[in-house]
């Protein structure tokens, strides 16, 4: 099965932009993901299916700064104009051989 | 508007069981696969179990596989887990969550289930 590799914390200027990284285990470099916002006290929230062409679909209601991209086995979530409710954990997830997995997340925080 | 309520936590001893259950709505429940995910206190998502739209394929971790079972009731509109022996470790917040292709897409508002003497 894969694995999903995220950087465990990441920090950005408000106002700014910043782009978090999942990264597929050898071999499941064309796996699609799903990225989701948890933000503090709060359930997780779907963000976007993001496919290994780069092309992807985002949840109702998820704002035009957020974005995904791919590239080889990357996945990215980009966040432009960072805003203060933003500062939340972002996890990515995928599925396969009977076993949903979850990356270990990300924690941003907004400067 | 999707929602998924669950509801059924609480605090239980070890070796104890309990039956969470989430109720859906706003959406057709019979044709969406659902899961159930775990996050203990200050860590990450943990994935234990998914069930298929007519119960025909049903998936646990390994953590859980045995001990905790699945189901649910498209005419009630209904997803379970039934948890028994349970241990410490599974002290979580357990959501709900609806599944797509590949991935989840909607969330619950969790149940917290503390497992304690």
């Amino acid at each position: 099965q894969p694995v999903l590799t995220q950087s465990s914390s990441a920090s950005a200027s408000l106002g700014s932009s910043v782009k978090l990284t999942c990264t597929l285990s050898s071999g499941h470099s064309s796996y699609i993901i799903a990225w989701h916002q948890q933000q503090p006290g709060k359930a997780p929230r779907y963000l976007m299916k993001l496919e290994g062409s780069g092309s992807y679909n985002k949840g109702s209601g998820v704002p035009d700064r957020f974005s995904g991209s791919s590239s080889g086995a990357d996945r990215y979530l980009t966040i432009s104009n960072l805003q203060s409710e933003d500062e939340a954990d972002y996890y990515c997830e995928t599925w396969d051989s009977n076993t949903r997995v979850f990356g270990g997340g990300t924690k941003l925080t907004v400067l | 508007e999707v929602q998924l309520v669950e509801s059924g936590g609480g605090l239980v001893k070890p070796g104890g069981s309990l039956r969470l259950s989430c109720a859906a709505s706003g959406f057709t429940f019979s044709s969406y696969s659902m899961n159930w995910v775990r996050q203990a206190p200050g860590k990450g998502l943990e994935w234990v179990s998914s069930i298929s739209s007519s119960s025909s394929y049903i998936y646990y971790a390994d953590s859980v596989k045995g001990r905790f079972t699945i189901s649910r009731d498209n005419a009630k509109n209904s997803l379970y887990l039934q948890m028994n022996s349970l241990r410490a470790e599974d002290t979580a917040v357990y959501y709900c969550a609806r599944g797509i292709v590949a991935t989840i897409d909607y969330w619950g508002q969790g149940t917290l289930v503390t497992v304690s003497s």
